[in-house]
This record gives structure tokens, C-alpha cells and sequence, in this order.
């Protein structure tokens, strides 16, 4: 079947814009992570949805991020009053409930001018 | 809080040849999983292999092996007969087990992985 996918592949914007990445999971996974990746760095982790519901934000690192997973399937990780330094790789990744291994996407790469 | 450290930044291998990559974690739960991710340039994460912690049999996938030592908190990936498209940045990953849930990755800061010809 089809695997995780991402929209758009690549974005770029400008400081102080509004930007939206779409994720799409794996059909029947119920957990949904999202990601960052930073140059030269290893993902780190932004937030988890179980469902319809985000059961660990935790590493969200700004209230500027916010994500929602409305139908708990497709997700949108939202970023407020872009800056430079959210320039990344944002990956998501999948699940099925209580499985231990996670799939992931090709990722989204921002750049913030 | 757990982490994943991967001390090697850049690795390289002849073709045919074994390498071994190595990664070290800390954590204070006794149930967890273990993990080893490839991400070509392409920046797909692929699963290469993962472990069980409660398992002391060392997990196998075909050309790719781990030395799980637990006590030592260390976890290498072994790849024998390496291959051309084996080249990429190997990511080492930690999971902590739950019950009836799911839990994010932390990851290392991954190694780089240069195949010769």
C-alpha cells in the first residue's frame, strides 16, 4: 500500500509568513509524530496524535507551532510568524496503535528567507 | 531525560567489506526499543533493524546485525558484503516500551556512511 506523504516536498517563504505542511499517513495508523531535522542533526521530536487528539506535545517549541489532526488521519503542522531559524526538514511519521515501529515520510523541506 | 549518542560522524567501507557503526544511549527504564534508521539523500527514513530490549538474542536482518549489550547501554550495527546503495546517514533511535500506548523516537545525531568502489 501507499506509504506516508508529505506536501508540499519543498517550501520556501519569507520571515514573518504563515506556513502550512501537510502530512498524509499510512491508511489505519492511528499515531501520528511529527518531527524536525536540522541541518547536520537527527530528527527531534515535535508532537504525537492518537487519533483525533495530540497526546504529547511536548516538543512543540513555541506556542508559534500548532498542529491538528482533525478526522485523525491527514495532519497539518501550522507555523505562526515564520523565522529563520525554523528552517529544516519537518518529517512525519506512522503507526499502527501500539506498534513499536514507526514509518516515515519523505519529509517537507522549509526555508525561511 | 533519555539520549542517543552516536560518536562517529563519518564512517567508510570498500565495497564487499564489513563496517560496524557504533551507538551508545542512557536511560533509567529496563523496557525500551532500539532502533537503526537510513536516510538516503533522498531524506527517506528507512528502518534498517530494530531490537527489543527484553530480547538478548541480537537482532538479524539479512546483511545487517547488532551487538546489543544492554548492561553496557550500547547498540552497533553491523553491515557485511556492503553495497553501493548502502551509502547514506545511519540514524540509531530509542524507544521507551508502553503499555497500551505509543511513544516518540530520540534520536542520535546519526553517521555518515561512504561506500568505495
Amino acid at each position: 500500500g501507499a506509504g506516508v506523504s508529505q506536501t508540499p516536498s519543498n517550501k520556501v517563504t519569507e520571515k514573518g509568513k504563515y506556513v502550512e505542511l501537510r502530512c498524509d499517513p499510512i491508511s489505519g495508523h492511528t499515531a501520528l509524530y511529527w518531527y524536525r531535522q536540522s541541518l547536520g542533526q537527527g530528527p527531534e521530536f515535535l508532537i504525537y496524535f492518537q487519533g483525533t487528539g495530540a497526546a504529547d506535545d511536548s516538543g512543540l517549541p513555541n506556542d508559534r507551532f500548532f498542529a491538528v489532526r482533525p478526522e485523525g488521519s491527514v495532519s497539518t503542522l501550522k507555523i505562526q510568524r515564520t523565522e529563520r531559524g525554523d528552517s529544516a526538514v519537518y518529517l512525519c511519521a506512522s503507526s499502527l496503535y501500539r506498534e513499536e515501529t514507526q514509518y516515515f515520510g519523505p519529509g517537507t523541506r522549509l526555508l525561511v528567507l | 531525560a533519555q539520549t542517543v549518542t552516536q560518536s562517529q560522524p563519518e564512517m567508510s567501507v570498500q565495497e564487499a567489506e564489513t563496517v560496524t557503526l557504533s551507538c551508545t544511549y542512557d536511560t533509567s527504564e529496563s523496557d525500551y526499543y532500539l532502533f537503526w534508521y537510513k536516510q538516503p539523500p533522498s531524506r527517506q527514513m528507512i528502518l534498517v533493524i530494530r531490537q527489543e530490549a527484553y530480547k538478548q538474542q541480537n537482532a538479524t536482518e539479512n546483511r545487517f546485525s547488532v551487538n546489543f549489550q544492554k548492561a553496557a547501554k550500547s547498540f552497533s550495527l553491523k553491515i557485511s558484503d556492503s553495497q553501493l546503495g548502502d551509502a547514506a546517514m545511519y540514524f540509531c533511535a530509542y524507544r521507551r516500551r508502553v503499555q497500551g500506548g505509543s511513544e516518540k523516537l530520540v534520536f542520535g545525531k546519526g553517521t555518515k556512511l561512504t561506500v568505495n568502489p
